[in-house]
């Protein structure tokens, strides 16, 4: 069964920083892509971020400040995010793509939040 | 990248069908058969309804469908059940380094 595991959340003050984890387990996590995707309270859904072996993508909104990584001994996914601002306020999923699939995401974790305010 | 535009509400009843929009460009939706769709109850995950435009993943049952004109992919549930009520994202591939936008979201009454 795959299981992905977010912690790592909670509240930092604007221009603070924050790293998430995303255990996994279930899956043949090294060989596989993932990705961060958001939801600030009450709205849409916002991919953050993808990495794919050393390649890692990253939308304008947060291009400079995130920094995605993973450590395939340990089965786990991070997201460092620096220079946080208030609209960065959000839950915070973890999701696995689903191969060929255009980067879709076929399972997610149950997200973290995180709460950008002074 | 803009977000995809749905509507923000649909509504049937039990046993009928709703169809939702979703409406890109030609460098997202019209671009690539690469559209999925999400179901997502309240303080819950998304959960992958459809994904490559319209095949479903194992266990979704077959009332969920998908299909894509031009710009515009669309998601059919047919014999709405109680437990379909839900937001519902699109999503897309969009290519370069912005590799994915989801849609604005539409909430699907069960009246």
């Amino acid at each position: 069964e795959v299981q992905l595991l977010e912690s790592g959340g909670g509240l930092v003050q604007p221009g603070g920083s924050l790293r998430l984890s995303c255990a996994a387990s279930g899956f043949a996590f090294s060989s596989n892509a993932m990705s961060w995707v958001r939801q600030a309270p009450g709205k849409g859904l916002e991919w953050v971020s993808a990495i794919s072996g050393s390649d890692t993508y990253f939308p304008d909104s947060v291009k400079g400040r995130f920094a995605i990584s993973r450590d395939n001994s340990k089965n786990t996914l991070y997201l460092q995010m620096n220079s946080l601002r208030v609209e960065d306020t959000a839950v915070y999923y973890c999701a696995k793509d689903l191969p060929g699939s255009g980067w879709q995401f076929d399972y997610w974790g149950q997200g973290t939040l995180v709460t950008v305010s002074s | 990248q803009s977000a995809l535009t749905q509507p923000p509400s649909a509504s049937g009843s039990p046993g009928q069908s709703v169809t939702i929009s979703c409406t890109g460009t030609s460098s997202d939706v019209g671009g690539y058969n690469y559209v999925a769709w999400y179901q997502q109850h309240p303080g819950k995950a998304p959960k992958l309804m459809i994904y490559e435009v319209s095949k479903r993943p194992s266990g979704v049952p077959d009332r969920f469908s998908g299909s894509k004109s031009g710009n515009t992919a669309s998601l059919t549930v047919s014999g709405l059940q109680a437990e379909d009520e839900a937001d519902y994202y699109c999503s897309s591939y969009a290519g370069g380094n912005n590799l994915n936008v989801f849609g604005t979201g539409t909430e699907i009454t069960v009246l």
